[in-house]
This record gives C-alpha cells, structure tokens and sequence, in this order.
C-alpha cells in the first residue's frame, strides 16, 4: 500500500534562513509525488509534484523538492524563508491501488511551518 | 475562472438533521473528490468520481452519499448527522490529460459542526 510520512509536527525557522519540511515515502513501483500547502482557512494548494526525470523539482512560491529514491524521501526547500511562508504543508503520494482514472492521492498528516521574523 | 466553489462556508447542524454540500469546478476537469480533514490526521478521502456518471468509495464512506449531477458538480450529503462527522469538506478536481495531470485543485473549504 501506498503511504507518506511526514516525522514533524512544526518546524520553526527564522525568516532568511533555508527551511527544510521532511517527507518519506512507501510505494509499490515508481512514485508520484506532490507537496501542496495550506494557508489559514484556505484550501490547499498545489506546490509542486514529482513523476519521472530530475530529482530537483521546482515549484511554486520559489520552493522545490528532492527525490531520493535510496532514501525513499521527497524533502520540500527553499534557500530563504519568509515569514509568509508559514502554513500547514502536506506531502502526498499517488494512490494506485484498485483501477480507476481517478487521480487518487493519500496525503500525509501534514507539517506545520512557522517563520518569525 | 473561479476554479473550485463550495457552499456553503459553514454549518451547524444538530446530530439526526441532513444536508447536502455543494461543489462546482468550471475547469473542464474529469474526477472529482470529496475529503475531510481532520487535526493531526490530513485529509482522508470520503468518495470520488472518475468519470461523470461515475462514484466510488475512499477511505471513509460511511455515512456519506454522493451524486455526480453533471461534469461540473459533485454533491456531498449527510443523511443522518452525528457529531463525529464535525470536520471542514474539501472538494477537488483533476484532470486525466495534459500537463496537469495527476495534480488536484481545491475547494476553500466547509466548516461543518454537528451538535
């Protein structure tokens, strides 16, 4: 079955500073990966996803991920943190199970970002 | 191109009444989902639909129905409302082809207490 794992509740970093948010991975076959991210009282949004090619994916809001497929990770970054990058950030996987053109994704319980200034 | 819609923003309903949630996309896309999220637990899918004409199962479909009306709407009801089913509703989208496959787009979201 397919799963991510997020190990962190909250990650604190000061505004300038690289920022890291963890995420792992179980799947059967080549994985699908996405970070979307979540402001207050919004829905979530996409950020980036990874299938095939370059482990450096870029995304959105100057943010990018690296797969690890020895390490079955998939860490989302970004060089200099800003205090409105703070949210809740779900890592999620694609979801193959069943047969269905349903694009299914299993998220994980999600991190949450916090930036001070 | 309003994307995902939803209504309503919020709801309160005592344990027994039923509602319906409403989604809209106006993105052309062929699936639609509904989740729940939950603290601490993410979003669990309640039920999908591949295709117009379509609906399945997820992960947590119990007490729940769906209605595919159309391309562009997939409704979400509550027959028999208990208090374990306080949680905010997303609906989402996604494509099948082009660039964007795989990728979902999401609703703002309803803000359901059960009493």
């Amino acid at each position: 079955a397919q799963s991510v794992a997020q190990p962190e509740d909250q990650v604190n970093v000061a505004e300038g500073n690289p920022l890291t948010v963890k995420c792992t991975y179980s799947v059967s076959g080549n994985p699908y990966l996405f970070w979307y991210v979540q402001y207050p009282n919004r829905g979530l949004q996409f950020l980036l996803k990874y299938i095939t090619g370059d482990n450096l994916v870029k995304g959105s809001y100057g943010f990018e991920a690296e797969f690890n497929k020895s390490q079955t990770s998939f860490h989302l970054k970004k060089p200099s943190a800003l205090v409105s990058d703070s949210a809740l950030y779900f890592c999620a996987v694609r979801d193959i199970s069943g047969y269905s053109s349903a694009s299914k994704i299993i998220f994980g319980s999600g991190t949450r970002l916090s930036i001070r200034p | 191109n309003a994307g995902v819609t939803q209504t309503p923003k919020f709801q309160v309903l005592k344990t027994g009444q039923s509602m319906t949630l409403q989604c809209a996309q106006d993105m052309n896309h062929n699936s639609m989902y509904w989740y729940r999220q939950d603290p601490g637990m993410g979003l669990r899918l309640i039920y999908y639909s591949a295709s117009e004409g379509t609906t399945d199962k997820g992960e947590v479909p119990n007490g729940y129905n769906v209605s595919r009306l159309n391309k562009r709407e997939f409704s979400l009801r509550l027959e028999s409302a208990a208090p374990s089913q306080t949680s905010v509703y997303f609906c989402a989208s996604s494509s099948v082809t082009g660039l964007s496959t795989d990728t979902q787009y999401f609703g703002p979201g309803t803000r359901l207490t059960v009493l």
